[in-house]
């Protein structure tokens, strides 16, 4: 069973603050996606990467950035959180062919 | 870029009844579309995929079928249970920059007992 685990369930930060999610995976996958899902909105690309140091950017990028240092973690950067980014953070990661394997979620609010 | 809409954003079904959940796209090299059931409070969790290459797929109660032409694919549920009350997303992806996926909306299918 693939295992996709994030540091936090939950998580309340300010408006201003450096908040770091990370996601962890256990089957050495290649690729490896961060989403944030609003309702009405679905799952939304925020970055994804297929390889160490690799990032490429998703379809919503701005006032987040990412780092992948290991194949088998990928943090979530915001570099000033803003009341805009509270949302449900997901991770996902996949072998670079069909399924892709979420993690349980981040819900994430700034004040 | 692809665009995935999804329609109804909301359906209620009586237990027993047929479910049916529609989405287009408008990347014509979009060869690849999942379907991922997300439960309350739960991660979201693949429940069947359509390749290009057929025009239907089915899994026991659930199937999916795709019309390349009108670029539209639907989830159908047949004798739906109270268990399979959940959002539905779909997806759509060309196979190419390491699998991405475009999302729709999102459906929150409800089954009344």
């Amino acid at each position: 069973d693939v295992k996709v685990t994030q540091s936090s369930r939950y998580l309340v930060k300010r408006t201003g603050e450096k908040v770091f999610l990370e996601c962890v995976q256990d089957m050495d996958h290649e690729n490896m996606f961060w989403y944030r899902q609003d309702p009405g909105l679905g799952l939304r690309l925020i970055y994804f990467s297929y390889d160490v140091k690799m990032k490429e950017k998703g379809d919503i990028p701005e006032g987040y950035s990412v780092s992948r240092e290991k194949k088998e973690r990928f943090s979530l950067i915001l570099e000033s959180a803003s009341t805009n980014q509270t949302s449900m953070y997901l991770c996902a990661t996949d072998e670079g062919a069909d399924t892709q394997y979420f993690g349980p979620g981040t819900r994430l609010t700034v004040l | 870029g692809e665009n995935v809409e999804q329609h109804p954003s909301t359906l209620s079904v009586q237990e027993g009844d047929s479910a049916v959940i529609k989405c287009t796209y408008s990347d014509s090299a979009s060869n690849y579309f999942p379907w991922y059931k997300q439960e309350l409070g739960k991660r979201p969790q693949l429940i069947i995929d359509i390749r290009s290459n057929v025009g239907e797929k089915k899994d026991q109660r659930i199937a999916v079928t795709l019309n390349k032409t009108a670029k539209h694919f639907s989830l159908h549920i047949t004798e739906t249970q109270p268990e399979d009350s959940a959002v539905y997303f779909c997806a759509a992806s060309n196979g190419n920059a390491g699998n991405m996926l475009t999302f729709g909306g999102g459906t929150r299918l409800m089954v009344k007992p």
